[in-house]
């Protein structure tokens, strides 16, 4: 077991550039979600998976960031057009799927700043 | 819409002090609760998770409480060492079908050797 492992671990970019951030969850771990979190404040619900299936969105989630996860494994999320105000941590979490037990195991996180 | 909240937002204690952590949220229909660790620009480590049909789990010097009726739970810390020193986030999962986490803004704990 390896953990949730997320690259690039550190991102700069210019605004108006795309990025694109990739999340490999435990091995097995059939729910994959995505976070963002800006300094100070707690980590905000983006998206989740349950294996290739996009089954939730949050509002943060404009029509710039989409989200995939082919054959239910690794998972993208791209941001395009970036703003300043899409500098934040992009943290990925994973989880075995067992209702009511339903620990989520983070990754290490993205950073990204937008200049 | 659920909203945590999380008191304090900093604390600061001796080494080898006992601690307790305070977490409430505002709807009670939850399916369980995590409490976590986030070290300075790293990721979150799970530390407990409550189900809504327990009252406390405990980890070594970690024990969380969780009074589901009054929204609140709670993160007591044994003999507190400077390794504890990290942010600690409580986060819920609040059912009806969504497993989306809703986080508090955390508390930071320096613990002075």
């Amino acid at each position: 077991d390896t953990g949730v492992s997320q690259n690039p671990r550190h991102k700069i970019t210019k605004r108006g550039q795309n990025v694109t951030f990739r999340c490999d969850p435990i091995s097995e771990h059939n729910r994959l979600y995505w976070y963002r979190q800006t300094l100070g404040q707690g980590p905000e619900f983006l998206t989740y998976f349950q294996n290739e299936a996009q089954l939730e969105k949050s509002r943060l989630l404009s029509d710039r960031f989409s989200a995939e996860r082919p054959k239910g494994s690794f998972s993208t999320l791209e941001i395009q057009r970036t703003e300043q105000g899409d500098s934040a941590m992009y943290l990925c979490a994973s989880s075995p799927g067992r209702p009511l037990k339903e620990t989520q195991y983070f990754g290490p996180g993205t950073r990204l700043l937008v200049l | 819409k659920q909203e945590v909240t999380q008191i304090p937002a900093a604390l600061s204690v001796p080494e080898g002090e006992n601690l307790v952590l305070n977490c409430s949220f505002t709807d009670s229909a939850i399916y369980n609760l995590q409490w976590f660790r986030q070290d300075p620009g790293k990721g979150l480590t799970s530390l407990l998770l409550i189900q809504s049909s327990q009252r406390e789990q405990t980890s070594g010097r970690l024990n969380a409480s969780l009074d589901k009726s009054s929204g609140r739970s709670t993160l007591y810390i044994a003999a507190s060492q400077p390794g504890d020193s990290a942010t600690y986030l409580c986060a819920v999962i609040s059912g009806a079908g969504s497993y989306q986490l809703t986080f508090g803004k955390g508390t930071k704990l320096s613990v002075i050797p």
